[in-house]
């Protein structure tokens, strides 16, 4: 089965809030995870990535945190926007053999 | 103009027809991939290419072939069209010293 797998399948955050979405792995070498965003109709865009010798890296308005121990994954988005509004996935890679593991995916939405 | 782009972008087949989805680059990337996503799953890898001579299967390569017939094309098909074959196909790239994948925009196959 899946080994990546999100806590909430859907998210609503007021706009202008900062927007946590979570994910939970289960395999031990896993050495690198990656978030993707889908808008509707497109196909997924990548958002940030984090190797796992890492345990926080920060983008523009997006940091992720990696928490090896309990195996979780974080995206938070800080001051949320209605272009925010998107499925997000997380995706490993197990070995660094270049094949990603998808989770399900949450979808934010946010609210006016 | 699209980096990957994929045709035809929507297609409704009946059960038993071959049909081949198209997707091509101008990234100039080794690798390229084909995922099925299904409405609330992620995206799960039929087959991958990492260079003109070298296919693999993915997760889910049953009733599904592929071709690489350049470096800058990668065609997916379904040999016999099943229902359950219903989903949005995505294709994708990446460098062969990267983990992140770009991807196109999509292509919607009904079976019916």
């Amino acid at each position: 089965g899946e080994s990546v797998g999100l806590h909430l399948p859907t998210l609503s955050v007021q706009e202008g809030d900062n927007s946590i979405i979570n994910c939970a792995y289960s395999n031990s070498a896993s050495d690198y995870f990656i978030w993707y965003k889908q808008e509707s109709g497109k196909g997924p865009q990548f958002i940030i990535d984090i190797r796992s010798n890492m345990d926080k890296r920060q983008g523009q308005r997006v940091t992720v945190l990696l928490n090896k121990t309990v195996k979780h994954l974080s995206l938070q988005i800080a001051a949320t926007q209605p272009g925010d509004s998107a499925v997000y996935f997380c995706a490993e890679n197990i070995n660094s053999n270049y094949q990603l593991i998808w989770g399900a995916g949450t979808k934010l939405i946010i609210k006016p | 103009d699209a980096d990957v782009t994929q045709t035809p972008r929507n297609r409704i087949t009946k059960t038993g027809k071959r049909i081949m989805l198209e997707c091509s680059q101008t990234k100039g990337h080794d690798r390229m991939y084909w995922y099925r996503q299904d409405p609330g799953l992620g995206l799960r890898l039929i087959y991958y290419s990492f260079d003109v001579k070298d296919i693999n299967k993915g997760e889910i390569s049953d009733g599904y072939s592929v071709s690489r017939q350049a470096q800058a094309k990668f065609s997916l098909s379904l040999e016999s069209a099943i229902p359950n074959q219903t989903a949005l196909y995505f294709c994708a790239t990446s460098d062969k010293s990267s983990y992140e994948q770009y991807f196109g925009p999509g292509t919607r196959l009904t079976v019916t």
